[in-house]
């Protein structure tokens, strides 16, 4: 299909564990943006790329928190030392004349 | 900062009623406004959106206004189906810069038969 699709869809993992999202555009878009979805804090915006570089990264919640984009394509979003309150649905978007379409999402619990 | 506000929900109608969500927003500059939904077991889909000061979005029957005057992106549809029963996201976005997307909380929808 065309659409931004991510893997896993599923993710469980263990406390203290590292895991990684991966996220692959609609090709030939440049911009691309990782949000989390979780039951306490709604849809928020983590970082954003345009190309391979993170222009803001402002929504990170702490420093075990990491992203990068090769190619200009596919994104991998890292979390390290995993924690109960990392568990959330991952969200990937790529952009096309300003509107963001998303991906399925990655579902992350942390046990 | 940038930031969304929804009505609250769940709400709850019968088929063919009419629907009104209510989304205001508080932002610096002229951001775009969206309205994405989420059907049950899917992901996150655009269902319309505006870029400027009055602006109508529309599709599959839903409409929302860009009203700069109220700060205001109202959601609403005149006779609702049982597929509509979906959570539902207004979502602005700055017109500058990276362009991310501020949600409001959602607001779940239940259509009844």
């Amino acid at each position: 299909g065309a659409g931004v699709s991510q893997s896993p869809s599923n993710k469980v993992t263990e406390k203290g564990k590292d895991v990684e999202l991966r996220c692959d555009p609609i090709s030939g878009h440049t911009a691309l943006y990782w949000y989390r979805q979780s039951l306490g804090q709604g849809l928020e915006f983590l970082i954003y790329f345009q190309g391979n570089s993170a222009p803001d990264k402002s929504g990170l919640p702490s420093d075990r928190f990491s992203a990068e984009r090769t190619g200009g394509s596919v994104s991998t979003l890292t979390i390290q030392r995993t924690q109960q309150e990392d568990s959330a649905v991952y969200l990937c978007a790529s952009t096309q004349k300003h509107t963001q379409y998303f991906g399925p999402g990655t579902r992350l619990t942390v046990l | 900062g940038d930031s969304v506000t929804q009505m609250e929900g769940p709400v709850t109608l019968s088929e063919e009623a009419f629907l009104t969500i209510n989304c205001t927003y508080t932002a610096t500059g002229y951001p775009s406004l969206f309205w994405y939904v989420q059907y049950p077991g899917e992901g996150l889909q655009l269902l319309l959106k505006a870029t400027k000061a009055d602006d109508k979005g529309s599709n599959k029957g839903f409409e929302a206004t860009y009203r700069k005057e109220t700060t205001s992106f109202h959601l609403e549809k005149g006779s609702v189906q049982v597929s509509d029963s979906a959570v539902y996201f207004c979502a602005l976005s700055d017109a500058q810069g990276a362009q991310k997307l501020v949600f409001g909380q959602g607001t779940r929808l239940t259509i009844n038969p």
